[in-house]
């Protein structure tokens, strides 16, 4: 399997505090992807960062790559209730026309 | 602005029978994706299409078929059904060079009984 785990794979925290969540992959990869899923519903792609970008923000998500250790981080800052969903790293490997899942992590903001 | 568009949203088949999923992809986008998520899972990659040819196969079952059209929509045949297909499938497309990522419709929810 190209992909590997995501870690934690549930998350609790106060609203207004950082959330972290890591990914971890196998294969050589052509970029790495983050996405939300709320309960039952769609997925809605976040932020794409490629095998040769390190670091990437859109507005209050960081993601950061390190294509030698193959893991990923997604930080979320100042956490709203609505944050709470399920979050999944996805990677594109080389020379193949998909996405791999990984297990996601399930976050819950606490009011 | 336009996204991806899937039908129907639901859907309720009895063992044995046979279902066709739609997926109208966004336009000028040239690759389709289909996935399988099992409740609880993480959605798994089962076929894609570039430019109506099909481009790459996951763990899609024999009983699976999949095809795009000339129009770009694509649909997925699935024939002989089992419990276990009971999940959410998910139809995406993107641009070849992804710059935005892949684009997901809201799924179908398909139920086995």
């Amino acid at each position: 399997s190209q992909q590997g785990e995501e870690d934690p794979q549930a998350l609790s925290i106060q609203e207004g505090e950082n959330a972290t969540m890591n990914c971890s992959y196998k294969t050589s990869i052509n970029n790495l992807q983050w996405y939300r899923q709320n309960s039952g519903r769609g997925l809605v792609h976040l932020i794409l960062i490629r095998s040769n970008e390190r670091e990437k923000h859109s507005g209050r998500l960081r993601v950061t790559l390190d294509t030698s250790k193959k893991s990923s981080s997604l930080l979320i800052t100042a956490s709203r209730a609505a944050d709470t969903a399920s979050y999944f790293c996805a990677t594109e490997g080389t020379g193949v026309d998909k996405i791999i899942f990984g297990k996601g992590t399930r976050l819950h903001i606490l009011p | 602005a336009a996204g991806v568009i899937q039908s129907p949203r639901h859907l309720i088949k009895e063992k044995r029978e046979t279902a066709t999923l739609k997926c109208y992809p966004i336009p000028r986008h040239d690759t389709v994706y289909w996935y399988q998520q099992g409740p609880g899972q993480d959605p798994q990659f089962l076929i894609s299409f570039y430019e109506k040819m099909q481009s790459d196969k996951g763990s899609i079952p024999d009983r699976f078929s999949a095809q795009q059209f000339s129009d770009y929509h694509s649909e997925l045949n699935m024939s002989s059904l089992e419990l276990g297909d009971s999940a959410l499938y998910f139809c995406a497309s993107s641009l070849t060079d992804r710059p935005y990522g892949y684009t997901f419709g809201s799924g179908t929810r398909l139920t086995v009984v």
